[in-house]
């Protein structure tokens, strides 16, 4: 069984920095491109980043780019993100996500599945 | 950017009855598109890829049509665990998007 284990979330003030950390397991971990997605309260869903299998190729929502890092460890079957310069507006729930496939295989941007995820609140 | 729009907002429906969800996209996203499911304090799960394709373990009265900028996700006889939010999403261009979701509720 695929499990995703999101950890990192909590409080932190504005433009202070977390690290997320999504533990994988129930498949070869380094065949899949793997993504975090978030949902602010009461909004809808966000893409924020996604990283290739071999962690070699990397994407990043506007909103992000600059201030967010994803990148994973396949020895260790787990994804990060690194968030920096966090503000009010990155307030959200933080999921991880296996695509179906890898870059540039067709099934490479669909989430299948997701974990429950982490709560980052930014807040002085 | 490609904004998805879902529309309605909110269905209210009876079991049994047949629920019809659309998902607009601002340019054509080809066939590139999904539905996932929500329930409350869950995460998504994947329902429906590439317009039309059933998920792994996602039963046959969910199915999904359309192709270029309309789409329609099509739940045929609801029942009582279908009550939930359905997002859809488009991988065709960066940044990938999602729409603001259709609410399915119990009228």
């Amino acid at each position: 069984e695929v499990q995703l284990l999101e950890s990192g979330g909590g409080l932190v003030q504005p433009g202070g920095s977390l690290r997320l950390s999504c533990a994988a397991s129930g498949f070869t971990f380094s065949n899949y491109a793997m993504s975090w997605v978030r949902q602010a309260p009461g909004k809808g869903l966000e893409w924020v980043s996604s990283i290739s299998g071999s962690g070699y190729t990397t994407y990043y929502a506007d909103s992000v780019k600059g201030h967010f890092t994803i990148s994973r460890d396949n020895s260790k079957n787990t994804l990060y993100l690194q968030m920096d310069s966090l503000r009010a507006g990155d307030t959200a729930v933080y999921s991880c996500a296996k695509s179906l496939g890898d870059y540039p295989q067709g099934g490479s941007n669909w989430f299948d599945p997701w974990g429950q995820g982490t709560l980052v609140t930014v807040s002085s | 950017e490609i904004v998805l729009t879902q529309s309605p907002a909110t269905l209210s429906l009876s079991p049994g009855e047949r629920a019809t969800l659309s998902c607009r996209a601002s340019q054509s996203v080809s066939y590139f598109l999904a539905w996932y499911q929500q329930k409350p304090g869950q995460a998504p799960r994947l329902l429906i890829y590439d317009a039309s394709n059933r998920a792994t373990g996602i039963p046959a009265r969910f199915s999904g049509s359309g192709s270029g900028t309309d789409f329609t996700l099509t739940i045929s006889s609801l029942e009582p665990e279908d009550f939930a939010v359905y997002h859809c999403q488009q991988r065709s261009n960066w940044p990938l998007t999602f729409g603001g979701g259709t609410k399915v509720e119990i009228k």
